[in-house]
Formats: C-alpha cells, sequence, structure tokens
C-alpha cells in the first residue's frame, strides 16, 4: 500500500499571484499526474509525468507549470491566479503510464 | 461532444434499492475505471476493468469494449454509497493512460 499527500489543503491567493501546489506520493510509482476539478463537474487533466524530470502538457496546461524535482514528488505552479480557475486540484500516480490511477486528497484553490 | 457520457446525471433511491449508472464512450477505449467521490471530495478507487465483469461486495460493474460502454450496478444501497461516481476511460490516440472523465452521477440516499 501507499499514500498520495498534497500541501496545502486550502490555497488562498490574490489575483496575478504565482501560487504553489505540492504532491508527494510513496507508492514509487512512475508515473504523476494533476488534475483540475472545477465546481460539479468532472476532472481535466492539466500535466502528467512519467518519469523524473519528464514533463508532458494535458488538455488545460495553459497558464501552469509543473516540476517531476524527483520521483515521489511533482509539483504544480499556477504562474497567475485568476478568479475562474477556483477549482479543486487532485494529484494522481500510477505504477506506469497504462495503470490504474490513484488520488490525493486534493488543494481547493481560492482566488480573491 | 463529450468523449465519455455519464447517465443519469443525479440519482436519488431510497436505501435497500438497486441501481445502475452507465458510460457511453464515443471511441474505442481499452481499460475504464469507476471512481467514488465522496462529500469531502476524496476520489475512492471502485474498479480498474479491462473488458469484462468485476464484482466487489455490493458493486458490480461490466465494460463492454465492443460496444463503447461500462456499467456500474449498485446492490442494496446503503447510506455510505452517496457521493458522486466518475467513470474514466484511456481514450486512443491521447498517449499514455490520460484518463477522460465524464461529468459524474450525483447518487444521494433518502434515508
Amino acid at each position: 500500500g501507499g499514500i498520495i499527500t498534497q500541501t496545502p489543503k486550502f490555497l488562498i491567493g490574490q489575483e496575478g499571484q504565482k501560487l504553489t501546489l505540492k504532491c508527494q506520493q510513496n507508492f514509487n510509482h512512475d508515473t504523476m499526474y494533476w488534475y483540475r476539478q472545477d465546481s460539479g463537474k468532472g476532472l481535466r487533466l492539466i500535466y502528467y509525468s512519467i518519469t523524473e524530470n519528464d514533463l508532458q502538457k494535458g488538455d488545460l496546461s495553459e497558464g501552469y507549470d509543473a516540476s517531476r524535482e524527483k520521483k515521489s514528488s511533482f509539483s504544480l505552479t499556477v504562474t497567475s491566479a485568476q478568479k475562474n480557475e477556483m477549482a479543486v486540484f487532485l494529484c494522481a500516480s500510477s505504477i506506469n503510464n497504462y495503470a490504474e490511477q490513484f488520488f490525493g486528497p486534493g488543494t481547493r484553490l481560492t482566488v480573491l | 461532444g463529450d468523449q465519455v457520457k455519464q447517465s443519469p446525471s443525479a440519482l436519488s433511491l431510497q436505501e435497500g434499492t438497486n441501481s445502475a449508472l452507465r458510460c457511453n464512450f464515443s471511441i474505442a477505449t481499452t481499460t475504464v475505471q469507476w471512481f467514488l467521490q465522496n462529500p469531502r471530495g476524496s476520489l475512492m478507487n471502485l474498479f480498474y476493468l479491462v473488458p469484462g465483469t468485476k464484482e466487489n461486495g455490493r458493486l458490480k460493474s461490466t465494460f463492454n469494449s465492443k460496444e463503447s460502454y461500462s456499467t456500474l450496478h449498485i446492490r442494496d444501497a446503503q447510506l455510505e454509497d452517496s457521493g458522486t461516481y466518475f467513470c474514466a476511460a484511456d481514450l486512443p490516440g491521447t498517449g499514455s493512460n490520460r484518463l477522460t472523465f465524464g461529468k459524474g452521477t450525483k447518487f444521494s440516499l433518502i434515508p
């Protein structure tokens, strides 16, 4: 077994601010993902990484950067926070890029 | 249009009843995942399916790849089954396991 942790749980920022969300997993999984979930909707992929130092854009990458510093961690940066991107950001990991994905508890972003 | 369509969008049932949720895919997919998002927002894995059927307790899920759909059956629904059910598919041409999610079925129990 393993666990995915996301920090912070709640993130409040100002419009235009650069904000960073962090994700750690101890499954020893190769692939990690960042999704965004808007209120009452499904998840959309922002970035994913199939191994350390790899980055692949998802469907919603504009306005975001990501960094896979090491195998166990994957961070997401909102480059300039906007009010229309208040959402929950969910991190996931899978053993490889064709396997079942497991999700963290999420970070709820509020932009003032 | 939506590549992964879930139905119904919402469902309210009495405890102890049975229900079926459905997911239709506009293009062929090789695997399907079903999740339950609880009221606190956590996504719990229910099933990871290749074509076929899996069962776990009161839950049963089928993935029919030839007809491009998947179903999730909930038997004898209990209060702890409440939440939003999502299906997600890895659609071809997107590379790796890029899950495409449906919009969810909001499931609530009437005590």
